[in-house]
Order: C-alpha cells, then sequence, then structure tokens
C-alpha cells in the first residue's frame, strides 16, 4: 500500500536549520509530487510548498522563500524539506503528502491524498 | 487568521446529520476545486472529499461535499462517534499562489 514515512522527531536551537525526510512506498516515485504541510501546535493547516519527483520543480509559499528548500532522491524514493533560520515560531509538526502530476505538472484538483505521520519540529533555546 | 473561513466547533448526537461550511473569495474557492480534510484526534489530516463532491475510495458515502459560489459545505449523514475530529477545508489561491486551508472545524459527537 501506498506510505509516506517521515524521520523522526527534532529538536533545534533558535537560527539553527533542520532537515525532514519522507520516505515513499508502494507507487512510482516520479509519478507524483510532494506538498509540505506544517501544523502548529493548537493551530491550522499551513501549506509550505511541494516539489515534483517527475522534474524537480518547485513551488514555495512566499512566505517561506529563501528559508526553505525542498528536495528529492529518486533512488531512495525520497523527499526532503530543509528549514533554515529556525525561530520559536516554527515550532510544529511537519507533514509531507503526496499530490497527483498530470502532463508533467503538478495539479490542485485532486487534493493531497496520502500524508506522513508527521515530524515535530521544536524550536527552543 | 485563516483564508479561508470555518465556524470553530460543530455538534451533533449519533445517526444525525451535520454540515460545516467554508467560506472564501473569488480568488479560491470560486477559481479552484475544494478538498476537505479529517484530522483525528493525534493523528495526520486524511483526504476526505476532493474536487468539490469526490470522495477517495475506502471514504464513506455518509460523507458529502458541494460548492457554489465562494462557498463550500461539507455534510456528514448518520454521524457516528469515530466521526469526532477536526474538518479542514483547503482551496488553491490564485492570487496568493498557495494552497489556502480553513482554520478547522471541530466535531463533537454528543
Amino acid at each position: 500500500q501506498v506510505q509516506l514515512v517521515q524521520s523522526g522527531a527534532e529538536v533545534k536551537k533558535p537560527g539553527a536549520s533542520v532537515k525532514v525526510s519522507c520516505k515513499t512506498s508502494g507507487y512510482t516515485f516520479n509519478s507524483y509530487g510532494i506538498s509540505w504541510v506544517r501544523q502548529a501546535p493548537g493551530q491550522g493547516l499551513e501549506w509550505m510548498g511541494w516539489i515534483s519527483a517527475y522534474n524537480g520543480d518547485t513551488k514555495y509559499a512566499q512566505k517561506f522563500q529563501g528559508r526553505v528548500t525542498m528536495t528529492t532522491d529518486t533512488s531512495t524514493s525520497t523527499a526532503y524539506m530543509e528549514l533554515r533560520s529556525l525561530r520559536s515560531d516554527d515550532t510544529a509538526m511537519y507533514y509531507c503528502a503526496r499530490v497527483p502530476i498530470i502532463r508533467g505538472v503538478i495539479t490542485v484538483f485532486y487534493g493531497m491524498d496520502v500524508w506522513g505521520q508527521g515530524t515535530t519540529v521544536t524550536v527552543s533555546s | 487568521q485563516s483564508v479561508l473561513t470555518q465556524p470553530p466547533s460543530a455538534s451533533g448526537t449519533p445517526g444525525q446529520r451535520v454540515t460545516f461550511s467554508c467560506s472564501g473569495s473569488s480568488s479560491n474557492i470560486r477559481r479552484n476545486t475544494v478538498n476537505w480534510y479529517q484530522q483525528l484526534p493525534g493523528t495526520a489530516p486524511k483526504l476526505l472529499i476532493y474536487s468539490n463532491n469526490q470522495r477517495p475510495s475506502g471514504v464513506p458515502d455518509r460523507f458529502s461535499g458541494s460548492k457554489s459560489g465562494t462557498s463550500a459545505s461539507l455534510a456528514i449523514s448518520g454521524l457516528q462517534s469515530e466521526d469526532e475530529a477536526d474538518y479542514f477545508c483547503a482551496a488553491w489561491d490564485d492570487s496568493l499562489n498557495v494552497w489556502v486551508f480553513g482554520g478547522g472545524t471541530k466535531l463533537t459527537v454528543l
């Protein structure tokens, strides 16, 4: 079955970087993209951006431009999200989620259909 | 402050029908499809409805979605205790160029 398994919890100091992995299985990796969504404690969902596993194209929310980098490793069917210059308000659960690609382009039509279990990132001095 | 507006809470008794609203604008809901996600306590969100009113395989037909203009709604019929969760709506926003979410509605089954 389709699975997205994320790396374990992280505790970082302000100003540091964190890199979260999302290992996928059960489907053809380069037929989908991976979105990253975060959820601060007790808050709603916030979309950070996505990466196409088909051609590596990325789209980042402007809020995170310059601080986030999303990559993929097709040899291991794994996606990564690195967030730099961490602040206390980056403390959140970070999720990866699969998004379909149609004719080489990520489409929002079908939503994010399979999610990882989440990775807690805590930023504290 | 979420771009899409949802009531923070809703409640119902087992067997009842409940509906959730999601209000947006011409740059998101009017132009693009709406998805709904269910988040059970302590778990990751799960896709419940895509493309306004389509259910992924495995989602019971008790769940239904609709859209009209700049608003969307999710309905749950035959409410069950295991439906107690947070429900989020989402849509792409052409002006902000991001996927936007509602703040979520917490459903309590009494």
